[in-house]
């Protein structure tokens, strides 16, 4: 089945220690989004690539980084882990080239920061 | 401002009952699109349906049922004879073709079903 996926579910990391997370994808899909989510809050976006073009939300903190080396494969970087980002992290998809923009979203990352 | 906005918070219904979750959403496109998403426990977040602003036929998919009101800017969802499995947060969610990969999220609606 076409999926996307991430690894690893959980992570757990210490403050300040740098930490990459990883999403793929087998639905050959242009576009690829990061969300943050806090408990009990709605998913927030983070970022997202336009096939290799990189978008970053205007209040997306400096400390989250993104890499896509392909269509694939998209990362999340979070290069001075706090304590404030601790959420869930969901990597989504979507075909650009329709037009209704459905995105689907992979299992998600919980990351703790100790 | 809040482009979608689902009031209830949380919501508790008895087993077999029949449920609505409301959306209200904000938009000056023409053109847009309209999401509800469902989000168990164990955290991924599973399409629901979809909508476009030029279809306003409810549609019903077996338990599941939508009821689109462009008048009222609305997007209501009904679960009809409840499960135990339907507990989960639910989100509403609009795209306006004029952003187009943006997604607004409502603050979701946490259903639990009592059996």
């Amino acid at each position: 089945d076409a999926m996307v996926i991430q690894n690893p579910r959980y992570q757990v990391t210490q403050f300040g220690k740098p930490v990459t997370l990883s999403c793929s994808q087998t639905l050959n899909h242009n576009v690829m989004y990061w969300y943050q989510q806090k408990s009990s809050q709605a998913p927030k976006l983070l970022f997202h690539y336009y096939d290799k073009d990189f978008n970053n939300e205007a209040d997306t903190p400096d400390n989250f980084q993104s890499r896509r080396p392909n269509t694939s494969f998209c990362f999340l970087d979070i290069r001075s882990p706090g304590l404030g980002d601790a959420a869930m992290y969901l990597c989504a998809t979507s075909d650009g080239r329709t037009t209704y923009n459905e995105q689907f979203f992979g299992p998600g990352t919980r990351l703790t920061v100790l | 401002a809040q482009k979608v906005t689902q009031a209830q918070t949380e919501i508790s219904v008895v087993e077999k009952e029949d449920v609505t979750l409301d959306c209200v959403y904000e938009t000056r496109d023409t053109t847009y699109y309209l999401f509800w998403y469902k989000q168990p426990p164990s955290g991924e977040l599973v399409f629901l349906i979809r909508r476009n602003s030029f279809d306003e036929q409810n549609e019903i998919s077996g338990r599941y049922s939508w009821n689109f009101q462009k008048s009222t800017s609305s997007f209501n969802f009904t679960i009809t004879a409840s499960q135990v499995v339907d507990s989960a947060v639910y989100f509403c969610a609009l795209s306006e073709a004029r952003t187009g990969n943006q997604f607004y999220f409502g603050t979701g609606t946490s259903l639990t079903v009592i059996p």
